[in-house]
């Protein structure tokens, strides 16, 4: 059974601090994605990331991928207020199904 | 350029109902799917379809059916709603090996 999973489930920081999010999998893939969801709406794509060593950047955000250790990170520095959504990875196995993390939410506290 | 379209939006069913979950894309995706996501449990795989004329089953397919009407079309069944199926339900479709693009969502309650 394939499982995907993120910690922390729940994180709370303070502007101008940086953190990670951890996502782990316990089958072999090479496709990985992170997600965004705002409370009450759809999930919006932030990275995809498609080959192991893969780092991909965006703003405050960055995403990188260890195939062989099956983990994926997601690094936020200096934390703003925007930031506070629910993060999700999700791992392409078959190239038709994406299996989904438990997601983590993050709070970022002026 | 329009996406992915979910309708409806809402809805309340009672116990019993049935009620079909409409799904469309004008990307020209091969592979749709339909998520259901429920509290402190990320999203779960119902149903994909790899292409058209295809559907299998994902991860809870139990209570739902699926119809894969064309390529940009793609519809979720309850035939007998229960409570246990009250979630926020989405549609989303991809070319691999971009990522899976989603609808708004469908937020479901049955009494």
């Amino acid at each position: 059974e394939l499982k995907v999973e993120q910690n922390p489930l729940f994180l709370s920081m303070q502007e101008g601090k940086n953190y990670t999010i951890y996502c782990n999998y316990s089958t072999t893939s090479d496709r990985l994605y992170w997600y965004r969801q705002d409370p009450g709406k759809s999930l919006e794509s932030l990275f995809v990331l498609l080959s192991n060593g893969a780092v991909k950047q965006e703003g405050r955000l960055m995403a990188s991928l260890d195939t062989k250790a099956r983990l994926s990170t997601l690094h936020i520095t200096a934390a703003v207020h925007d930031l506070s959504a629910t993060y999700f990875c999700a791992v392409d196995i078959t190239g038709n199904q994406f299996y989904f993390g438990t997601g983590t939410s993050l709070t970022v506290i002026p | 350029n329009a996406g992915v379209t979910q309708t409806p939006k809402f809805q309340v069913l009672k116990t019993g109902q049935s009620m079909t979950l409409q799904c469309a894309q004008d990307m020209n995706h091969n592979s749709m799917y339909w998520y259901r996501q429920d509290p402190g449990m990320g999203l779960r795989l119902i149903y994909y379809s790899a292409s058209e004329g295809t559907t299998d089953k994902g991860e809870v397919p139990n209570g739902y059916n699926v119809s894969r009407l064309n390529k940009r079309e793609f519809s979720l069944r309850l035939e007998s709603a229960a409570p246990s199926q009250t979630s926020v339900y989405f549609c989303a479709s991809s070319l691999r090996p971009i990522e899976a693009f989603f609808g708004q969502g469908t937020r479901l309650t049955v009494v």
